[in-house]
């Protein structure tokens, strides 16, 4: 079993608070990602990093911000929720693998409702 | 941003029997094509990453072929059992020339397993 956690699993909040979605893994992995999900829609890239004071933005815009100060951590803010902002998030991890697309190991997700 | 389809979108086999579902993609600068089980509450969890024309992977009683020339993969599950009820995702990695590997994932194919 994967050892990557997120929290809250479940978040219900206010429109305009700021929130921290928690993302850590275990595993000592380099690379870290940031995917949302939509009600009925795919897994989208929103972020991602290569390591340590690496952070790039994925396919999907996304208003959310990440940091990557420690190789485990990797947390995504939203300054000012928004309604639209009603998601899953999910984070995951891979190991660096030169020539291949190494497996991706996800979290369990963070379902976030913005009132 | 590429599209990953895949079809059906949902399918219900009874016990026992095998079946099978689609993943196309783009076929242009192809880099590696991943298969994921998403089981309810749970974390997304790979079953294969398949980067060459006409690979063929196993792992029990689920195979997985690739035809990157055409841009499909194909999905098989042999003597379906309860347990194998889940959402099926596919995703695409296309090489960019950067390093980037986050994943372009299809909207899933449901799986219900009827005793």
């Amino acid at each position: 079993e994967a050892d990557i956690y997120q929290t809250p699993r479940y978040l219900v909040i206010g429109t305009g608070k700021k929130i921290t979605l928690e993302c850590s893994q275990t595993m000592g992995h380099d690379k870290m990602y940031w995917y949302q999900q939509d009600p009925g829609m795919e897994l989208h890239l929103i972020h991602y990093s290569y390591g340590v004071n690496s952070t790039e933005k994925g396919d999907l815009s996304s208003e959310s911000t990440v940091s990557r100060i420690r190789t485990e951590h990797f947390p995504l803010t939203l300054e000012s929720a928004r309604p639209s902002h009603t998601s899953q998030y999910l984070c995951a991890s891979s190991e660096p693998q030169q020539g291949l697309g190494s497996e991706q190991f996800f979290g369990p997700g963070t379902r976030l409702t913005v009132l | 941003i590429l599209n990953v389809e895949q079809s059906p979108q949902s399918l219900h086999v009874q016990e026992g029997d095998s079946t099978n579902f689609t993943c196309s993609f783009p076929s242009s600068n192809f880099y590696a094509l991943h298969w994921y089980r998403w089981e309810t509450a749970k974390s997304p969890e790979a079953l294969f990453v398949m980067t060459l024309n006409g690979d063929e992977k196993k792992k029990g009683r689920i195979s997985a072929t690739l035809n990157t020339k055409e841009g499909y993969s194909y999905l098989y599950i042999k003597g379906s059992q309860p347990e194998d009820s889940a959402t099926y995702l596919c995703a695409s990695i296309i090489y960019s020339g950067g390093g980037a590997d986050g994943l372009t994932f299809g909207k899933g194919t449901h799986l219900i397993i009827q005793p």
